[in-house]
């Protein structure tokens, strides 16, 4: 069965360090998107891409974070430098060109970040 | 503001026992999906509902969609200990820039054996 691979799975650092997350979306999905999930709180989305391009990273905070998706499959979600409040588990999910207007999402394990 | 209001936050109950958890919100969705997530790992699609009084039987899993398209509930019958998890619903709105899943904040649930 096709699944979202993440890595890695847990990450600790030391704040003003950096940190990379990668993604690989289910083979054939054009839409990916990165998530940070907060401790008992739902998803909330940081970026949306439509194959290589940004579709919308209104909630990236872009003086930190940054995303990129070049050849239009695999993912990089960057932070620095990562601050105490970044602690969090990043999600990555994938789903059928933005025309499937089900929507239906599936996710990665995720990656638990912990910044000390 | 949650666009999407779960209730309740937390539900601990013993096995056997049914239980309900809702899903509100003031917005019109084209779509709404449960997903279930546990422990360190990512929330894992469980259904998704689309046409207004929808429902959909999922074993002992009943999940139904408002007839306005704006809520949706989760209904349970007979818990069992691995049903326990974090249940999160989302609703998907159509935008000119593709498809947005919007969150609730979840509905933690511990299932006592």
């Amino acid at each position: 069965e096709a699944e979202v691979a993440q890595s890695p799975r847990y990450k600790i650092t030391e704040k003003s360090q950096a940190v990379a997350f990668w993604c690989d979306p289910i083979s054939g999905h054009a839409t990916l998107y990165w998530y940070r999930q907060i401790l008992g709180q739902g998803p909330e989305l940081l970026v949306q891409f439509q194959d290589e391009s940004v579709v919308d990273d209104s909630q990236l905070p872009k003086d930190r974070f940054s995303a990129e998706r070049l050849k239009g499959v695999d993912s990089t979600l960057k932070i620095q430098p990562a601050e105490l409040g970044d602690s969090a588990m990043y999600l990555c999910a994938s789903s059928l060109a933005m025309g499937s207007w089900v929507g239906e999402q599936f996710f990665g394990p995720g990656t638990r970040l912990t910044v000390l | 503001t949650q666009l999407l209001e779960q209730s309740p936050q937390f539900l601990s109950i013993q096995e056997g026992e049914n239980l309900t958890v809702y899903c509100n919100s003031s917005s019109v969705f084209s779509s709404l999906q449960w997903y279930r997530q546990e422990p360190g790992e990512g929330p894992v699609l469980l259904v998704t509902v689309v046409t207004g009084g929808e429902v959909k039987k999922l074993k002992r899993l009943t999940f139904q969609f408002g007839d306005a398209r704006k809520d949706s509930s989760l209904h349970i019958t007979a818990a069992q200990p691995g049903d326990t998890g974090l249940y999160l619903c989302a609703g998907a709105k159509r935008l000119d820039d593709g498809n947005k899943l919007v969150f609730g904040a979840g509905t933690i649930l511990r299932v006592k054996s």
